[in-house]
């Protein structure tokens, strides 16, 4: 059972480049979530969506998009990488109306320089 | 606003001592609260959760009660161990609402042998 996939693991990228980090779940859940965890800072939500076709901001959503044409992939697209995205990212999903646990994959770490 | 307050880290402990990880929280509504364990280079997976007051969540020898009069939800461990090192974040979710979680910043624990 592989629960939430991410890909890739690690990626550097220089300023103005673009991105796509991956996130597949395998559980059938509806909420799936994008989160960036800084140092010290805990996690803060980016994006979420409750569903295909449907995607909502969360906390902090500038300089990034995302779309959800399926119930298993939701990616997170950086258009121009700046150093600020730097960053650990973190893709979690959940199942509506159970306890509420997320379920979280192991992380993209981005360097952007 | 919903918020989550942690106690400031990092923790270190020896093995066999007593643990005690202080969240208290800010909610309109009424939470659901959890306590997320990361370990090292992995993703965060929930370690145990309390859905209404009086409730206390408890795994893997870790347990934590919902008191509402003081709006806390202490995470404790009678003896800790080496594998416990780990960063342990607090969080909540309003019921009703957008199945957001909201997250304190994480404390960092350090036990030695």
């Amino acid at each position: 059972n592989a629960g939430v996939t991410q890909t890739p693991k690690f990626r550097i990228l220089k300023i103005g480049q673009s991105m796509t980090l991956q996130c597949t779940q395998d559980m059938n859940h509806n909420y799936m979530y994008w989160y960036r965890q800084d140092p010290g800072m805990g996690l803060k939500l980016i994006y979420y969506s409750v569903g295909a076709g449907i995607t909502d901001k969360g906390e902090v959503p500038n300089g990034y998009n995302v779309s959800r044409s399926t119930t298993e992939d939701f990616p997170l697209r950086l258009e121009l990488a700046a150093p600020s995205q730097t960053s650990v990212y973190f893709c979690a999903s959940s199942l509506q109306g159970t306890s509420y646990e997320q379920y979280f994959g192991p992380g993209t770490r981005l360097t952007v320089t | 606003g919903n918020s989550v307050t942690q106690m400031e880290g990092p923790v270190t402990l020896s093995e066999e001592a007593f643990l005690t990880i202080n969240c208290t929280y800010t909610a309109t509504g009424y939470p659901s609260l959890f306590w997320y364990v990361q370990y090292p280079g992995e993703g965060l997976q929930l370690l145990l959760k309390a859905t209404k007051a009086d409730d206390k969540g408890s795994n893997k020898g870790f347990e934590a009660t919902y008191r509402k009069e003081t709006t806390s939800f202490h995470l404790e461990k009678g003896s800790v161990q080496v594998s416990d090192s780990a960063v342990y974040f607090c969080a909540l979710i309003t019921q009703g609402g957008s199945e957001k979680l909201v997250f304190g910043k994480g404390t960092k624990l350090t036990v030695n042998p």
